[in-house]
């Protein structure tokens, strides 16, 4: 299977930092990409898809560059809450289907 | 706002026992997956499901995991004889397309003794 490569981290930041998060996925038959966030020994929830054109949810952007086979993820003024798990889920064509491969997640620390 | 909803939450089981867990998917989605996270490690694809057949599984989904769709609406990942390696967390997720968004289940942790 296809691999999608992210940093763990942890990455520690204190309230009001940005911070951004990369990921790198080999298939290039990729076709929709997000990312996720999932808090301690919860399930992942959708934070934004990621567009070519980039897109932008208050405080989060997040870019496609299918070039280069990477997506990222900025995160501006940093929250307490913000503090959890970042998925990259990238959607590639493998066997005939799409399936939506996770990376290891990258953690994120938010201290005061 | 519609959810899909995973039962039991916590499972605990006995090496060599079978395991059933459910999951109601979103009514309107045409795509089901199931994904396992053992403790620590990353989210792993196990099997899609569309159109009332498997489309797609992984190298864990071996002959021991099987699932169906018994009524059209449960949607059920029945593991025949655990072994201890399969205490993880397991998700149920659904979506409306085949390339869009994953919506998850709570999930249902299985502990194998």
């Amino acid at each position: 299977r296809k691999e999608v490569e992210q940093d763990p981290g942890p990455f520690n930041v204190p309230e009001g930092a940005t911070v951004a998060f990369n990921c790198t996925y080999s298939n290039s038959a990729s076709q929709s990409f997000f990312w996720y966030r999932q808090d301690c020994r919860k399930e992942p929830k959708l934070l934004m898809s990621v567009y070519s054109s980039g897109n932008e949810d208050g405080r989060f952007t997040a870019q496609l560059n299918r070039a280069s086979q990477y997506i990222s993820l900025l995160i501006r003024d940093s929250k307490l809450s913000d503090s959890a798990t970042y998925l990259c889920v990238v959607n590639a064509l493998e066997g005939g289907s799409y399936i939506p491969t996770f990376g290891r997640g990258t953690s994120l620390i938010v201290h005061p | 706002e519609p959810e899909v909803t995973q039962t039991p939450s916590h499972q605990v089981t006995q090496m060599g026992q079978e395991v059933i867990l459910r999951c109601v998917p979103i009514s309107n989605h045409l795509y089901f997956y199931w994904y396992r996270q053992i403790l620590g490690q990353k989210v792993e694809f196990l099997v899609s499901f569309y159109n009332n057949e498997i489309s797609e599984k992984s190298e864990i989904f071996d002959d021991q995991f099987s699932v169906e769709r018994p009524d059209g609406s449960n949607f059920t990942l029945k593991i025949r004889s655990t072994k201890l390696e399969d205490s993880a967390m397991y998700f149920c997720a659904s979506s409306e397309t085949y390339t869009g968004e994953l919506f998850f289940g709570e999930g249902s942790r299985l502990t194998v003794l």
